[in-house]
């Protein structure tokens, strides 16, 4: 198992134009996260899904933004319209869901896609 | 709502001295988890550790050790004998107990070893 692995490690783009960014999580997790960090600060919650479903949304996610993982593997997060401000490091991270009893998983972080907008 | 601080922006410290990273957390739940992350230079956050609500013993992984102290909503992280490889934003981290367990990260605190 590779890990988490994310793609394109950079990305630079004209402001107005659409990026998208893959996740490929470690096979056997089940929960999969996107989360956004800015330079010197920690990474925010974006997004989260459990197999194919999006279950929670943050309201740093605009419309501009969306994500999917159709078939409970992969993971997309598409940015239209990209701003100066949506430049940071897009990170995901996945996990395994445990039993209710045993409580909060850990999370597998990549190494980020980094996003800067001209 | 959840709120994690870590009030160090950056320690700087000679190779072998012992450093001490603070963590201060506010949370409404009684069930929660704390985590400390590492970034490193290469950018992916790697997991150091996890520690739940109920379970306020200290512990000691080698030179890392965590101090957690629900009196005083802390959960501090010290690195004995430091190392040069022990260069890294180190991120304490909160998360609800059930449903999404979405992590709350501090700002974080960028560690320098000098050698």
């Amino acid at each position: 198992d590779t890990g988490v692995s994310q793609d394109p490690r950079h990305k630079i783009t004209k402001r107005g134009q659409n990026v998208t960014f893959r996740c490929d999580p470690i096979s056997e997790h089940n929960r999969l996260y996107w989360y956004r960090q800015t330079l010197g600060q920690g990474p925010e919650f974006l997004t989260y899904f459990q197999n194919e479903a999006q279950l929670e949304k943050s309201r740093l996610l605009s419309d501009r933004f969306s994500a999917e993982r159709p078939k409970g593997s992969f993971s997309t997060l598409e940015i239209q319209r990209t701003e100066q401000g949506d430049s940071a490091m897009y990170l995901c991270a996945s996990s395994s869901k445990r039993g209710a009893i045993s409580g909060a998983n850990v999370l597998t972080f990549g190494a980020g896609s980094r996003l800067t907008v001209l | 709502a959840q709120k994690v601080t870590q009030a160090q922006t950056e320690i700087s410290v000679v190779e072998k001295e012992d450093v001490t990273l603070d963590c201060v957390y506010e949370t409404r739940d009684t069930t929660y988890y704390l985590f400390w992350y590492k970034q490193p230079p290469s950018g992916e956050l790697v997991f150091l550790i996890r520690r739940n609500s109920f379970d306020e013993q200290n512990e000691i992984s080698g030179r890392y050790s965590w101090n957690f102290q629900k009196s005083t909503s802390s959960f501090n992280f010290t690195i004995t004998a430091s190392q040069v490889v022990d260069s890294a934003v180190y991120f304490c981290a909160l998360s609800e107990a059930w449903g999404a367990q979405k992590l709350v990260f501090g700002q974080g605190t960028r560690l320098t070893i000098n050698p």
